[in-house]
Order: C-alpha cells, then sequence, then structure tokens
C-alpha cells in the first residue's frame, strides 16, 4: 500500500524565493502534520490538520509560512521570502489514531 | 528543563547485547508514548508505542513505561549492526492544549559494533 509521499524530494532556493513543499498522506488518513527538523535534532512541531481544518499553528516560526489543506487530503507548506535558516529538511506525518506516519521528507536549502 | 529529554549519546554496545534508551517527560498529564527510530538521512519510522504503566514486548524490543517517575525507556535484545540508528521518543502533551501534538526529544544515537 502507498505511504506518505512528499514533492520535490530536495529543493535548493536562493533567499528571498518563495518555496511550495506537498505532502500527499495515506489515503484515509484523518490528521496530518508538518515537521521541521534540523540537523542533529528531533522533529520540531510546525501545524496541524484535522480534515481540511487547520487545528493548531502555533509552531510556524513566523509568518512567512503558511500551511493549507483544502479538501482535506493533499497539503502543502509554503515559505515566503525563504531565508537561511529556514534550512532543513521537513516532514509529513499522517495518522491512524494515535501512530503518525512519517513521509520521506523534503530537504530544502536556501542559499 | 525541556519537555522531552534523551541522552543524546552516542551509546555504543557490542553485537549480541542489550542496549537501553531512556527518555523522561514533564508533562503528568501525558498518556501516549511512542518510539522511533531514524536512520541517517532517511525520516523516523514507528517502532512501537506504549500507553498503559509496565512493559509492552514486541520481538527484540521491549517498551517500559513508569507514569509516577514519568519515565519511558526501550530495551533492544540481541542488538545487530542494523540497529544503528537515532532513537527518538514523543510523546503527547494534552496540557500544551492539543491532545494530538507530540513533543519530541532530540534523539539517542545508538552504534552496535560487531
Amino acid at each position: 500500500g502507498a505511504g506518505v509521499s512528499q514533492s520535490p524530494r530536495y529543493k535548493v532556493a536562493k533567499r528571498g524565493q518563495d518555496v511550495a513543499l506537498r505532502c500527499d498522506p495515506i489515503s484515509g488518513h484523518v490528521s496530518l502534520f508538518w515537521y521541521q527538523q534540523a540537523l542533529g535534532q528531533g522533529p520540531e512541531f510546525l501545524t496541524y490538520f484535522q480534515n481540511e481544518a487547520q487545528l493548531d499553528k502555533s509552531g510556524l516560526p513566523s509568518d512567512r509560512f503558511f500551511a493549507e489543506r483544502p479538501e482535506g487530503s493533499v497539503s502543502t507548506l509554503k515559505i515566503q521570502r525563504t531565508q537561511q535558516e529556514d534550512s532543513a529538511v521537513y516532514l509529513c506525518a499522517s495518522t491512524l489514531a494515535d501512530t503518525q506516519y512519517f513521509g520521506p521528507g523534503t530537504r530544502l536549502t536556501v542559499l | 528543563q525541556k519537555e522531552v529529554e534523551q541522552n543524546s549519546g552516542p551509546l555504543s554496545v557490542p553485537e549480541g547485547a542489550i542496549a537501553s534508551l531512556n527518555c523522561t517527560y514533564s508533562d503528568r498529564g501525558s498518556q501516549s508514548f511512542f518510539w522511533y527510530r531514524q536512520y541517517s538521512g532517511k525520516s523516523p519510522e514507528l517502532i512501537m508505542f506504549i500507553y498503559s504503566n509496565g512493559d509492552k514486548e514486541d520481538g527484540r524490543f521491549t517498551a517500559q513505561l513508569n507514569k509516577a517517575s514519568q519515565y519511558v525507556s526501550l530495551l533492544i535484545r540481541d542488538s545487530q549492526p542494523s540497529d544503528s540508528a537515532t532513537y527518538l521518543c514523543a510523546v503527547n502533551m494534552p496540557n500544551a492544549g492539543n491532545n494530538r501534538k507530540l513533543i519530541w526529544g532530540l534523539g539517542t544515537s545508538l552504534a552496535v559494533n560487531p
């Protein structure tokens, strides 16, 4: 069966560019999470959706970060005017009950 | 005090030995506890979850939970070189306002030496 997929797997952006990261969750999973993971760190919570509703966005580091899930399935994390400190792996996880299943991540490098 | 704490390691054990990984958490209301394994350059994958005090065994892995001490551990028996990875502890934090939100430790790096 298909797991969580993310695209692109790698993204290089020049400082100031906008980027969009896509997550396709496991079919039927209601909840979806976005995390940011820096090298040598654990995942840091960014935002959480239940179906199309964004129930918690307390982890988004600035108003340059925006996430949506308009039809309750695919989600997009958008980062505007990227900065070097945005360089990290962005992980998406969809959940069944309490268990989170991760996609392969998008490695973002901002030059 | 961090909400979820793990010894960063590296923890080094010989092949065939028992590896013991520990995690403490701050929220007494936490109810769900997870261990994930993360290989270098890969995403976390679930090993085990535990909800009740005591031990839970799955193959070579045993999770132990002590809510009174706010402590959860993972034991890996008969450690193999393929177990070498970073082990992440994750705990839900209902008192943070979102029962589904997991707080993650920094991970413990485990090296199993042949």
